[in-house]
């Protein structure tokens, strides 16, 4: 079955610019969705079909993917960007849907 | 603004049976699919199974095959996930989500805490 990688932890200093990577194979031939939890909370969308960014999401958030490699770039973190985030693929082939195991950022 | 409201969940044993429900403020019939969603204590988001309203499309994940099932009451804009079997490692927060296609979940319910224990 497919294979999201991400790391499972990343720490930056305000201000600084976050990346948070998803590695698949051919995942550049894939939509990838990310998702943002915050603790005890519902996951929300921040970047959809890899590079659309919903109505609400600040704009610092931005998403790209190619090749073996998705990416989610936080500019200019924020204390309140801390949380997992998560990839997601949808597996055509078999119809499942699969999240990468998640990345716990921390603004510090 | 479309809402998800979750019901069900509690602590039950291992080997028996719960029934979750999440409904729906706005349907769409014939886009619309609720996704359910578990997150496990401290651990990441697996995805479950998912229905299409108008019943079309319904597919579910390795883990919980044969054992988990999706049906939907149109009448009430609610799906249900029938849970049996359940094992120790079913323990998760479940949430339901709504998709489209290959949208991305962008609307999810508040997740509900199922405990599977003796």
């Amino acid at each position: 079955s497919y294979v999201l990688t991400q790391p499972p932890s990343l720490s930056v200093a305000p201000g600084q610019t976050a990346r948070i990577t998803c590695g698949g194979n051919n995942i550049g031939t894939r939509s990838v969705h990310w998702y943002q939890q915050q603790p005890g909370q519902a996951p929300v969308v921040v970047i959809y079909y890899d590079t659309a960014r919903p109505s609400g999401i600040s704009e610092r958030f931005s998403g790209s993917n190619s090749e073996n490699t998705a990416t989610l770039t936080i500019s200019r973190a924020e204390a309140g960007d801390e949380g997992d985030y998560f990839c997601q693929v949808w597996d055509t082939n078999t119809d499942y849907w699969i999240f990468g195991g998640g990345t716990k950022l921390t603004v510090l | 603004q479309v809402q998800l409201v979750q019901s069900g969940g509690g602590v039950v044993q291992p080997g028996r049976s719960l029934r979750l429900a999440c409904t729906v403020s706005e349907v769409a019939f014939g886009t619309d699919e609720i996704h359910w969603v578990r997150q496990a204590p401290g651990r990441g988001l697996e995805w479950v199974a998912v229905r299409s309203f108008d019943g079309s499309r319904q597919s579910y994940g390795d883990s919980v095959r044969g054992r988990f099932t999706i049906s939907g009451d149109s009448s009430s804009n609610t799906m249900y996930l029938q849970m049996s079997g359940l094992r120790t490692d079913d323990t998760a927060v479940f949430y339901c989500a709504r998709g489209r296609g290959a949208d991305s979940f962008n609307v999810w319910g508040r997740g509900t805490l199922v405990t599977v224990s003796s």
